[in-house]
């Protein structure tokens, strides 16, 4: 089962800033935060990733809690093309460790 | 951007029937997998595998599939005897070992077994 809890679903208007939360309470030290979005029924694209630093790279930005018991994902200026369904993962991908989906949080994004 | 290939894009086949999915992973990638969705569900994984062996599977990998990288650039999807609930878009991933240590997916193969 996934690690991790996400609203099922949130709205944001279009220019906004998206905050996306997540919830990993069992994340162990070695496992990285990972995010991936789906758009309608493509492949899972990713977005970002991090361990315990905040992250920020052309597409959005990672903030971790210092308990690393939490994250959000930052989306700072909504298009219409971000809607999507966004995963939020934990996984240790030192190893060979498959990632796990869970129903991740549907973003509609507002006109 | 390098891009994990899929084909073919849908594949329409009859209940019974043995199908073979394929998948072009990105070239020096060690680390592949299989997921399926089926319409309106989650991603599933199904199995993942290194070093020309699986190295572990989901209990839906049952003895129905089976993988394969038969040439060093392929890396195949097989189901033998294909079941209605077997109809699902199924993606392909892989992973570099070092490095970007996220996976690409590529866009998906939809099955439809009538």
């Amino acid at each position: 089962d996934a690690k991790t809890t996400q609203p099922p679903s949130m709205d944001c208007a279009e220019g906004r800033a998206a905050n996306l939360p997540c919830n990993h309470s069992t994340i162990s030290g070695n496992e990285y935060v990972y995010w991936y979005r789906q758009i309608h029924s493509q492949g899972p694209q990713y977005i970002i990733h991090g361990l315990k630093n905040n992250e920020t790279n052309e597409m959005a930005s990672l903030i971790i809690t210092e308990d690393r018991k939490s994250s959000t994902l930052i989306l700072p200026h909504a298009t219409l093309r971000d809607t999507a369904v966004y995963y939020c993962i934990v996984s240790d991908m030192n190893r060979d460790d498959k990632i796990i989906f869970g129903k991740g949080t549907r973003l509609h994004i507002l006109p | 951007e390098p891009e994990v290939t899929q084909t073919p894009s849908h594949q329409v086949t009859q209940m019974g029937q043995e199908v073979i999915l394929r998948c072009v992973p990105i070239s020096n990638h060690l680390y592949f997998y299989w997921y399926r969705q089926i319409l309106g569900q989650k991603v599933e994984f199904l199995v993942s595998f290194y070093n020309n062996e699986i190295s572990e599977k989901s209990e839906i990998f049952d003895d129905q599939f089976s993988v394969e990288r038969p040439d060093g650039s392929n890396f195949t999807l097989k189901i033998r005897s294909t079941k209605l609930e077997d109809s699902a878009m199924y993606f392909c991933a892989s992973r570099d070992s070092r490095g970007r240590r996220w996976a690409f997916f590529g866009q998906g193969t939809r099955l439809t077994v009538v």
